[in-house]
């Protein structure tokens, strides 16, 4: 059975630094591409960019670019995204989710239960 | 400001038919990319009810449909069930801004 788990919810401050992950078991996960979505409160979902734990081949969401840090570590088959200084505007449920399809017109079939990051001022 | 557009909001009875449009642009939808679909519980993770503009994945009740015509496509719920109260996304590949782009989103209530 395919599934992503992601880390547990967490609490920071602005300012200050963040990784959370993403482990994908029940199929070979370096061989799909890994997407991270965010839904921040009350609003719809964003794509902010992909990674293809193989070889790290990693594109951002022009929105994203610059702002966040995709990676993926292929030994624990484990997708990590993270912030180096955290803004309030971060605070959202952060979903990971694998991709299937054809290039470029992937669609995301498994998602993980989400990870809550509440960023306080 | 997604480039997919969707209704905020659609309603019906139990056993009745929805529909939700998805209008998008030549560069993603008319470009020939795939459509697809999401339904969403707050809090929980999307599920993808439609792949590929039509296909169901296994599972998936067939009370749920898709179709895709120029630059528009559209989800179908007949049979309007309080299980299927939600929020319900489109999803496609934009050529323009070359990203993945989710439509705005579609809260279903069941009255």
């Amino acid at each position: 059975e395919v599934q992503l788990v992601q880390s547990g919810a967490e609490v920071k401050k602005s300012g200050e630094s963040l990784k959370i992950s993403c482990k994908g078991s029940g199929y070979s996960f370096t061989n799909y591409w890994i997407g991270w979505v965010r839904q921040m409160p009350g609003k719809g979902l964003e794509w902010m960019g992909i990674i293809y734990p193989g070889d790290s081949d990693t594109r951002y969401s022009p929105s994203f670019q610059g702002q966040v840090t995709m990676s993926a570590d292929k030994s624990i088959s484990t997708a990590y995204l993270q912030w180096s200084s955290l803004k309030a505007s971060d605070t959202a449920m952060y979903y990971c989710a694998r991709l299937l399809g054809a290039a470029p017109a992937y669609y995301f079939d498994y998602w993980g239960q989400g990870t809550l990051v509440t960023v306080s001022s | 400001q997604s480039v997919l557009t969707q209704p905020p909001s659609v309603s019906g009875a139990p056993g009745q038919r929805v529909t939700i449009s998805c209008t998008g642009s030549f560069s993603n939808i008319g470009a020939g990319f795939g459509l697809h679909w999401y339904q969403h519980l707050p809090g929980t993770a999307p599920k993808l009810l439609i792949y590929d503009n039509t296909l169901r994945p296994s599972g998936v009740p067939d009370r749920f449909s898709g179709s895709k015509s120029g630059t528009s496509a559209s989800l179908a719920i007949t049979g309007l069930q309080a299980e299927d109260e939600a929020d319900y996304y489109c999803q496609s590949y934009d050529s323009s801004l070359s990203a993945y782009v989710f439509g705005t989103g579609t809260k279903v209530t069941v009255l």
